[in-house]
């Protein structure tokens, strides 16, 4: 089936630090993910993308955070700078439209662990 | 906004019995309840979904079940095997929303042969 991949699965940083989680989403995908999971708890929504924009985040998607996907590459999420309450697995999802029933894919994730 | 809460957390059955997993939302307003399947090391994979105009749904083994009034939906899996074992987890989402997932906090199911 369709697949997300994202790169790397493992980034171990020092806290303040930067980082950039890749993703590179289904190929006629247009709307875009992320979504973080502190180990043993749910996955929560972080932001969704679509068009060059950010159209909805939650209160988790901090001022140090921001998405981008230039010119059709990777989708990516940056922390900048990153903090120890950011070490989490990020889930990156693509879906094709945002239909009521619009089946997300998710990416096998990156575990980020901030020392 | 919504919250989902998801019973139990850990689930274990003999193989061949059936599996009842139970979510509850709060806000009438959500419209689509998908049901994710990740083993370990895996991505989440949509395993099935209802929608907020059917009452029940059945694919390969598996079952939703949607009451809307009492903001409940579960997932039933009939004759369990040892490749059902997994974390699942529940979701809502809300009208109007970009796709907007809230999730259950997963149950771990554990199929013993």
């Amino acid at each position: 089936g369709p697949k997300v991949l994202q790169i790397p699965s493992h980034q171990i940083i020092d806290m303040g630090q930067m980082v950039t989680l890749n993703c590179d989403p289904v190929s006629n995908h247009l709307y875009f993910y992320w979504y973080k999971q502190i180990l043993g708890q749910q996955m929560e929504f972080l932001v969704n993308f679509y068009n060059g924009k950010v159209m909805e985040k939650s209160k988790l998607f901090k001022d140090q955070f921001s998405v981008e996907r230039p010119d059709g590459s990777y989708f990516t999420l940056k922390i900048q700078p990153t903090a120890l309450e950011d070490s989490a697995v990020y889930f990156c999802a693509s879906s094709l439209v945002r239909a009521s029933a619009e089946t997300l894919y998710f990416g096998s994730g990156t575990r980020l662990t901030v020392l | 906004g919504e919250q989902v809460e998801q019973l139990p957390s850990i689930l274990r059955v003999q193989e061949g019995s059936s599996a009842s997993i139970n979510c509850t939302y709060e806000n009438s307003a959500s419209n689509y309840f998908p049901w994710y399947k990740q083993e370990p090391g895996e991505n989440p994979k949509l395993i099935i979904d209802i929608r907020s105009n059917m009452e029940r749904k059945q694919t390969q083994g598996l079952i939703v079940l949607l009451d809307k009034k009492a903001k409940r939906f579960s997932l039933h899996i009939t004759d369990t095997q040892p490749g059902d074992s997994a974390m699942y987890f529940c979701a809502a989402r809300l009208s109007g929303s970009f796709n907007k997932l809230t999730f259950g906090a997963g149950t771990r199911l554990a199929v013993c042969p």
